[in-house]
């Protein structure tokens, strides 16, 4: 089973201010996943493909990473981005989701 | 509009079974893998499992395969998941979800809860 590490477990960030998450991968991975979940709402896809956003994100946010390492970046912070963000490998069975990394604002 | 109804939850007693739906709308289910993925009261996501579009082939985390099994009825656009011998560690949001060509999920259903208890 592969093991998703997303670090920080929690952060917080100032409107404007360039946010980077981390998700890394016990084994390599081909593209990873990510989910928007904001409280008492269900997960929304976020970036698919380690790079593609999901319809209706916002441009300032982006993800890249290849083998072992993935992010999700906010290029300025916006309050609407609170949220817990999981990412999730689709590259073996059984499929994986991160802990998590709740990102609130400053 | 895709829309992803789950019922079937609620508060049942150790070693007892529960089977939760899930209907879906405005897309043709028949076409879709479909899964069910549970988030537990302390936020950990976990997927349980996926089923292909006819129903032919199931995959399931390893450590839920011999008590959760999940079906589909494409004429009622419904998908099921079966829970048995359930464990208070299944308390949980269960949430269905269409996968993208058997791919990443990209629609979640509103989740449904179910709590394990005596």
């Amino acid at each position: 089973e592969i093991v998703l590490t997303q670090s920080p477990t929690t952060m917080a960030a100032s409107p404007g201010e360039k946010v980077t998450l981390n998700c890394l991968a016990s084994s390599s991975v081909s593209y990873m996943n990510w989910y928007q979940q904001k409280s008492g709402a269900s997960p929304k896809l976020w970036i698919y493909g380690t790079s593609n956003l999901a319809s209706g994100v916002p441009n300032r946010f982006s993800g890249s990473g290849s083998g072992t390492s993935y992010s999700l970046t906010i290029s300025s912070m916006e309050a609407e981005d609170v949220a817990t963000y999981y990412c999730l490998q689709l590259s073996s069975y059984p499929y994986t989701f991160g802990a998590g990394t709740k990102l609130e604002l400053k | 509009e895709v829309q992803l109804v789950e019922s079937g939850g609620g508060l049942v007693q150790p070693g007892a079974s529960l089977k939760l739906s899930c209907v879906a709308s405005g897309f043709t289910f028949s076409d879709y893998w479909m899964s069910w993925v549970r988030q537990t009261p302390g936020k950990t996501m976990e997927w349980i499992g996926d089923i292909k579009y006819d129903g032919s082939y199931t995959n399931y985390a390893p450590s839920l395969k011999n008590r959760f099994t999940i079906s589909r009825d494409n004429a009622k656009s419904t998908l099921y998941l079966q829970m048995s011998n359930v464990r208070s560690e299944d308390t949980a949001t269960y949430y269905c979800t269409r996968d993208y060509y058997s791919s990443y999920p990209d629609y979640w259903g509103q989740g449904v809860m179910v709590t394990v208890s005596s």
